[in-house]
């Protein structure tokens, strides 16, 4: 069965303290990871897909890498304007391949 | 910036009653998801379009849930016969065709509580 898991659920920072956000997956062929921002009561907001193992994406603080089993989200120096849930998603390319899996998110708050 | 926009944003039913939310997708995009959340929990999947044929629905979709997609443009999501374990918050997504991105963009999605 496809499956996420995100650790931790809930994470406190101090501002300028760098940290990183797991997500751990099994699914029958990986079409996509896919990485999204949620702030309290919106809609998530994209920030990277990844398709392979190997593979990085950076955007500001945030840099995203996968490997075959889990993938990491490194928050670099954060601020607290980067507080919110940061969820995890991946395609599986069996079946008809557009189910996305959601984890259930790590809540990141950056105390100032 | 016309994202994926979704109306209304927040409803408050009498359980019983029946509800409909609609979605605008982004322009391009000819797939479209519906998905719930509940707090705490990530986003889990209801049903998807591809243009107007609705080609996937959860279990999770039950009968008194319908999703329409009448000109494969904008969709509608109605709940008959609320229950109070429908409350949660409905995602609408949308994305390219296939072979032309994965990605799917959400919209700020719409509330609803039964009371």
């Amino acid at each position: 069965e496809d499956q996420v898991t995100q650790s931790p659920e809930a994470l406190r920072l101090q501002e300028g303290e760098s940290s990183s956000l797991n997500c751990s997956y099994t699914v029958s062929g990986l079409r996509g990871l896919f990485w999204y921002r949620q702030d309290p009561g919106k809609g998530p907001e994209f920030l990277f897909t990844l398709y392979s193992a190997g593979e990085e994406k950076e955007k500001e603080r945030l840099k995203a890498t996968l490997t075959k089993k889990e993938s990491f989200l490194h928050i670099t120096a954060p601020k607290p304007e980067d507080s919110a849930t940061y969820l995890c998603a991946v395609q599986a390319r069996s079946g008809a391949g557009n189910q996305f899996y959601f984890g259930t998110g790590t809540s990141l708050t950056v105390i100032p | 910036d016309t994202g994926v926009s979704q109306d209304p944003r927040h409803k408050i039913t009498k359980r019983g009653q029946n509800v409909t939310f609609r979605c605008d997708p982004i322009s391009e995009h000819n797939r479209l998801y519906w998905y719930r959340q509940t707090l705490g929990q990530g986003p889990e999947f209801l049903t998807y379009f591809q243009n107007e044929a609705q080609l996937e629905k959860s279990r999770l979709l039950s009968d008194r849930f319908s999703a329409e997609r009448p000109k494969g443009s904008f969709s509608t999501l109605e709940i008959q016969r609320t229950e109070q374990g429908d409350s949660a918050m409905y995602l609408c997504a949308s994305s390219l065709p296939q072979g032309s991105g994965n990605t799917i963009y959400f919209g700020e999605g719409s509330w609803l509580t039964v009371v």
